[in-house]
């Protein structure tokens, strides 16, 4: 069945400095690709997104690069803050379907 | 209005008990979806609605039961829960069903 790889689990960075989490769909027929954060004890929220036709998005400091030949694609935060310290997951849906499928997430921290 | 509603936010009910967990939301998106999550996983997908019908059920024990009145209620109803059902239960609503999925803030169930 479909499914996503999330890597790193964990992730610790120094204030400042840049994360980067990967992920690896299963499924070639996947087009949209949403990441979402999630804080302790709150609801998963919307990041930043990217579908097929496109290879790199940006939004400040976030941005998500796509390889769909690879089937890989990954979340870049730049001068990371505190508050960026939550779990992100990753996801890929199809058009046509209704399922996100959530890769297993990785929390990071941002040590000040 | 980018709410999706749930109530209640907390729910403690006893293996013999009868309960119902509702999610509104008034952005027009015609898909909605429960899902499930444990500490430290990802939402697990349990039952999409498109346009009021159910398309997905991924295979869910029977005593969860999904509703769907209209277009921007839904309805999760509880029945001879076991103890492993005890988690944090997602509601969440997409214009369609490959792009952004917008969160309910959930209700943690603690089964008894």
């Amino acid at each position: 069945g479909e499914n996503v790889e999330q890597h790193p689990s964990t992730l610790s960075v120094q204030e400042g400095d840049s994360a980067v989490i990967k992920c690896t769909y299963s499924d070639s027929a996947s087009n949209y690709f949403p990441w979402y954060k999630q804080e302790l004890g709150k609801r998963p929220q919307l990041i930043i997104d990217i579908r097929s036709n496109v290879g790199e998005k940006k939004d400040q400091r976030i941005a998500v690069t796509l390889n769909k030949t690879a089937k890989h694609f990954s979340l870049h935060i730049t001068e990371t803050q505190p508050e960026d310290s939550a779990v992100y997951f990753c996801a890929a849906s199809t058009s046509g379907t209704y399922k996100y499928i959530f890769g297993t997430g990785t929390r990071l921290k941002v040590l000040a | 209005d980018t709410e999706v509603t749930q109530t209640p936010k907390h729910l403690v009910m006893g293996m013999t008990n009868k309960k119902s967990l509702k999610c509104e939301q008034h952005m027009g998106h015609r898909a909605m979806y429960w899902y499930k999550q444990k500490a430290k996983k990802p939402p697990e997908l349990m039952f999409v609605y498109s346009y009021e019908k159910l398309s997905i059920n991924e295979s869910v024990p029977s005593r969860f039961s999904p509703e769907c009145p209209n277009s921007s209620l839904l309805n999760l109803h509880l029945h001879a829960l076991q103890p492993e059902d005890s988690a944090l239960y997602l509601c969440a609503s997409s214009r369609q069903g490959f792009t952004e999925a917008f969160f309910g803030q959930g209700t943690r169930l603690t089964v008894v």
